[in-house]
C-alpha cells in the first residue's frame, strides 16, 4: 500500500500570501496524484489531478507539480475562501486508493 | 447539473447491517464508475470501494474488504454499499464519487453511520 505524507499538518497563512503544500508517497506513483480541497462540513472538491491538470472551474491560483514520490500543491494569493483542509491522493498502485492525511491551511 | 444523493445511514449496533444508497441524476450513471469514500469524525479520507461502470469489476479497501459489498443498478441509477459486521470504527460519513481515471471528480454531500451500542 502507498503511503501519502502530507507536511505540514496545519499552515498558517495570511490573505494574500502564497501557501506551499507538500505531498509524499513512500513509493513513486509516476503523475497519478490528485489534490482536493475540503471545506468545514462540506465534501470534498477535486482541484488537481494528474498532479498538475486543474479539475474543470478550479482558478488558476491552485498550481500542482512534480512527479514520482514528491508533490506540490500551491495556492498564489491565498484568498479568504481558500482556507480548508488539502488532501492529496494518489491512484497510481491500486487497489487501495490512498489519501494523505490532510493539511489544514488556517489564517 | 451533477448530483449524487446518499442515503441510509443512522444507528446500528455493532455486529449489525446496514444499506447505503446513493442516486445519481445529470450524467450518464452506467458510463462511470463510481467509489465509495468514508471520513471518521475529525478525521482524514479512506477510500471504501470501486464498482466499473458495468457493475462486474468490484474493489475495497482492505479495512473492509470481506464485510462491505459494493453494487449498483444502472436501470435506477443507484449505487449500493452493502455493509455486515459493522464495528465502531466503520463510524463515519460515507460519500459516493464519481470516478475519472481513478479520481474523484463530483461527490455527493455523505450520510453518516455510528456504529454503537
Amino acid at each position: 500500500e502507498v503511503v501519502l505524507t502530507q507536511a505540514p499538518a496545519t499552515l498558517s497563512v495570511s490573505p494574500g500570501e502564497r501557501a506551499t503544500l507538500s505531498c509524499r508517497a513512500s513509493q513513486s506513483v509516476s503523475s497519478n496524484l490528485a489534490w482536493y480541497q475540503q471545506k468545514s462540513g462540506q465534501a470534498p472538491r477535486l482541484l488537481i489531478y494528474d498532479a498538475s491538470t486543474r479539475a474543470t472551474g478550479i482558478p488558476a491560483r491552485f498550481s500542482g507539480s512534480g512527479s514520482g514520490t514528491e508533490f506540490t500543491l500551491t495556492i498564489s494569493r491565498l484568498q479568504s475562501e481558500d482556507f480548508a483542509v488539502y488532501y492529496c491522493q494518489q491512484y497510481n498502485n491500486w487497489p487501495p486508493i490512498t489519501f494523505g492525511q490532510g493539511t489544514r491551511l488556517e489564517i | 447539473q451533477v448530483q449524487l444523493v446518499e442515503s441510509g445511514g443512522g444507528v446500528v449496533q455493532p455486529g449489525g447491517s446496514l444499506r447505503l444508497s446513493c442516486v445519481a441524476s445529470g450524467f450518464t450513471f452506467s458510463d462511470y464508475g463510481i467509489h465509495w469514500v468514508r471520513q471518521a469524525p475529525g478525521k482524514g479520507l479512506e477510500w471504501v470501494a470501486f464498482v466499473r461502470s458495468d457493475g462486474d469489476n468490484k474493489f475495497y479497501g482492505n479495512s473492509v474488504k470481506g464485510r462491505f459489498s459494493i453494487s449498483r443498478d444502472n436501470s435506477k441509477n443507484t449505487l449500493y454499499l452493502q455493509m455486515s459486521s459493522l464495528r465502531p470504527e466503520d463510524t463515519a460519513v460515507y460519500y459516493c464519487a464519481t470516478d475519472y481515471r481513478l479520481h474523484l471528480d463530483y461527490w455527493g454531500q455523505g450520510t453518516l453511520v455510528t456504529v454503537s451500542s
